[in-house]
């Protein structure tokens, strides 16, 4: 049993290239969601989702697309780098958004030059 | 959407004494408050939890309490140890999870 797998674990963009960072589950789990985490800033909410085809915006959406096309996978994109998006991206899943524990990946670190 | 405040930022405690780490919420609605605890380079990981129903939760040094009427939660850490030196972080859920900007604890042998 897995948890939650992120890929790649370290990564360095230029300005203006895209990226996708991976995020599966296997536990079932119904809700899945991304977080960035910047230093005194906790864990911010760039999206989420409750289920395969639904998708909602969090707190820090701009510049970030995604999809869940299947209840394992939950991709995050990034359209257009640029170094504001430097930062520890954490993807997280939970049985369901209702107040169930969430667990994370290991993280993404990713720098933006 | 909730708003998650968390104090103090940093902490600084006697390695025996106790530490408590306070957050309040604006979201009535939220029903499920999870305490994190993150070490350096590593993901969060769930230390104890409460919820809306409950008003406070013990899991041996560790305790968490909660009042909804004021929306203010706090994590209780008694007989500090060097090895709660970490993040630890404070959420609340109104559907998706919102946390607070985190508290560095140092345990000082």
């Amino acid at each position: 049993n897995a948890g939650v797998t992120q890929t790649p674990k370290f990564q360095v963009l230029k300005t203006g290239q895209s990226m996708t960072l991976q995020c599966a589950q296997d536990m079932n789990h119904e809700y899945m969601s991304w977080y960035r985490q910047d230093p005194g800033m906790g864990l911010r909410l760039i999206h989420y989702s409750v289920g395969a085809g639904i998708t909602d915006q969090g707190e820090v959406p701009n510049g970030y697309n995604v999809s869940r096309s299947t209840t394992e996978d939950f991709p995050l994109r990034l359209l257009s780098a640029a170094p504001s998006q430097t930062s520890v991206y954490f993807c997280a899943s939970s049985p369901d958004a209702a107040g169930n524990t969430i667990y994370f990946g290991e993280g993404s670190w990713l720098t933006v030059v | 959407g909730e708003n998650v405040e968390q104090h103090p930022s940093t902490l600084s405690v006697q390695e025996g004494d106790s530490a408590v780490i306070k957050c309040t919420y604006s979201d009535s609605a939220s029903n499920y408050f999870p305490w994190y605890k993150q070490e350096l380079g590593k993901r969060p990981q769930l230390i104890i939890d409460i919820r809306s129903n409950v008003g406070e939760k013990k899991d041996q040094r560790i305790a968490v309490t909660l009042n909804k009427t004021a929306k203010h939660f706090s994590l209780h850490i008694t007989e500090t140890q060097p090895e709660d030196s970490a993040v630890y972080f404070c959420a609340a859920n109104d559907y998706k999870l919102s946390f607070g900007a985190g508290t560095t604890v140092t345990v000082r042998a």
